[in-house]
């Protein structure tokens, strides 16, 4: 079975610092990786996928994320954090769209 | 377009009753899976529907079902709730089986049951 982990529950950062949130994944064959995002009361909302092709995957709100094969991860980043990026993340994975446990992100002003 | 669109979206019910949590997908969309998200246990894959067949299926009891109907349109029911049912039913939709084959699914806001 494709599984993946968010070794951290939460991540805290400044405003305008750098933002990781990591994943690790664990799948027979290649991956299908997905990041989402949930605010508050809110559905989860599709940040970016890796299917195939360059490592580092750009998706929306400025967020990026780099394939590692090597290291079995997919962390997300963004290079300047925003207040308005505090929320809860995923990290997914094909098969039943597998969850990660989720990481909870807050960036202070 | 309308987004995936999930009712009631707040409930309380007592405990052995049954609930009935209804999702209507993007139009187009005919796959839609269903989550339990809870603080203890994160985001839990129930089951999900393509073209009214269920096509996968989590680890939970059989107190929990679904069905898909011709339109797409999808109900998820709880017989017997229990205390621990407590949690936020998130239903999503894709245009192809799984969705997560090659492209994303989009969510409801979900539907918040509380189980007294």
């Amino acid at each position: 079975a494709q599984s993946v982990a968010q070794p951290e529950d939460q991540v805290n950062v400044a405003e305008g610092n750098p933002l990781t949130v990591k994943c690790t994944y664990s799948v027979s064959g290649n991956p299908y990786l997905f990041w989402y995002v949930q605010y508050p009361n809110r559905g989860l909302q599709f940040l970016l996928k890796y299917i195939t092709g360059d490592n580092l995957v750009k998706g929306s709100y400025g967020f990026e994320a780099e394939f590692n094969k090597s290291q079995t991860s997919f962390h997300l980043k963004k290079p300047s954090a925003l207040v308005s990026d505090s929320a809860l993340y995923f990290c997914a994975v094909m098969d039943k769209l597998s969850f990660g446990a989720g990481t909870t992100v807050t960036v202070r002003a | 377009k309308a987004g995936v669109t999930q009712t009631p979206r707040y409930l309380i019910k007592t405990r052995g009753q049954q609930v009935t949590l209804s999702c209507s997908p993007i139009s187009g969309h005919r796959s839609v899976s269903w989550y339990q998200q809870t603080p203890g246990q994160g985001l839990q894959f129930l089951f999900e529907y393509f073209s009214e067949t269920q096509r996968n299926k989590g680890n939970f009891p059989g107190r929990f079902s679904g069905r898909q109907f011709s339109n797409s349109r999808s109900e998820m029911n709880v017989s017997t709730l229990e205390l621990g049912d407590s949690a936020l039913y998130l239903c999503a939709s894709s245009q192809a089986s799984g969705g997560w084959n090659t492209g994303e699914l989009f969510f409801g806001e979900g539907s918040r049951l509380t189980v007294l």
